[in-house]
């Protein structure tokens, strides 16, 4: 069974950082494009940042661009977004997600951790 | 950027009875190669989101046969046959044919 399991979620003032983490069992994300999607309370799903399969090439919204970093480590299995300047409206639920290439689509989901920026 | 609009953002219905979600994208999903790459999602309450159907019509493993998706170009539809009580919560296209990856604004099905 595939389990991805986000963490490193918490409260944090404006203008700081978090890194989050998405660890990968049943599942080797070495052969997977990976994602990141967040969800504000009580909002809809947005797309956020993606890896290919070896991190050599990243991707973010325009909205988080230059303020956050995805990188990977296959050897541990695990998927990273490191986010920096923080600011209010990246309040959200972060969910880690599985990207199917062939068929392009969102295959397997982490649970979500929580990011809340607040003085 | 591709806009996904879903209609409706909110649909009551009683079990048993058929539910029907439409999803229409900005632009053409047709990729260069020949896919479509429009799926849906469900999110129940307090759950992350799950895939439900992949490239318009086909079931991702375990999803049951009351769903089904179809449409072509800029139009899609979420079908659900017959709905029950488990099938309550948020329902989202996404498109994956151009990049960023954009989702519906989410459709909210009500028992």
């Amino acid at each position: 069974e595939v389990q991805l399991v986000e963490s490193g979620g918490g409260l944090v003032p404006p203008g700081g950082s978090l890194r989050l983490s998405c660890a990968a069992s049943g599942v080797s994300i070495s052969s997977y494009w990976m994602q990141w999607v967040r969800q504000a309370p009580g909002k809809g799903l947005v797309w956020v940042s993606r890896s290919n399969s070896d991190g050599s090439s990243v991707a973010y919204a325009d909205s988080v661009k230059g303020r956050f970093t995805i990188s990977r480590d296959n050897a541990k299995n695990t998927l990273y977004l490191q986010l920096n300047s923080l600011r209010a409206e990246d309040t959200a639920f972060y969910y880690c997600a599985t990207y199917n290439f062939g068929h392009g689509f969102f295959d397997n989901w982490g649970r979500g951790t929580l990011v809340t920026v607040s003085s | 950027d591709i806009v996904m609009t879903q209609t409706p953002l909110s649909s009551p219905v009683n079990p048993g009875q058929p539910a029907s979600i439409s999803c229409r994208s900005s632009q053409s999903l047709v990729h260069s190669h020949g896919s479509t790459y429009l799926s849906w999602l469900q999110q129940r309450p307090g759950q992350p989101p799950r895939p439900l159907i992949y490239k318009i019509s086909n079931r991702f493993s375990g999803v049951p046969d009351r769903f089904s998706g179809s449409g072509a170009g800029t139009d899609f539809t979420l079908k659900i046959s017959r709905v029950e009580a488990e099938d309550v919560g948020d329902y989202y296209c996404v498109q994956a044919t151009q990049f960023p990856y954009t989702f519906g604004q989410g459709t909210k099905l009500e028992i």
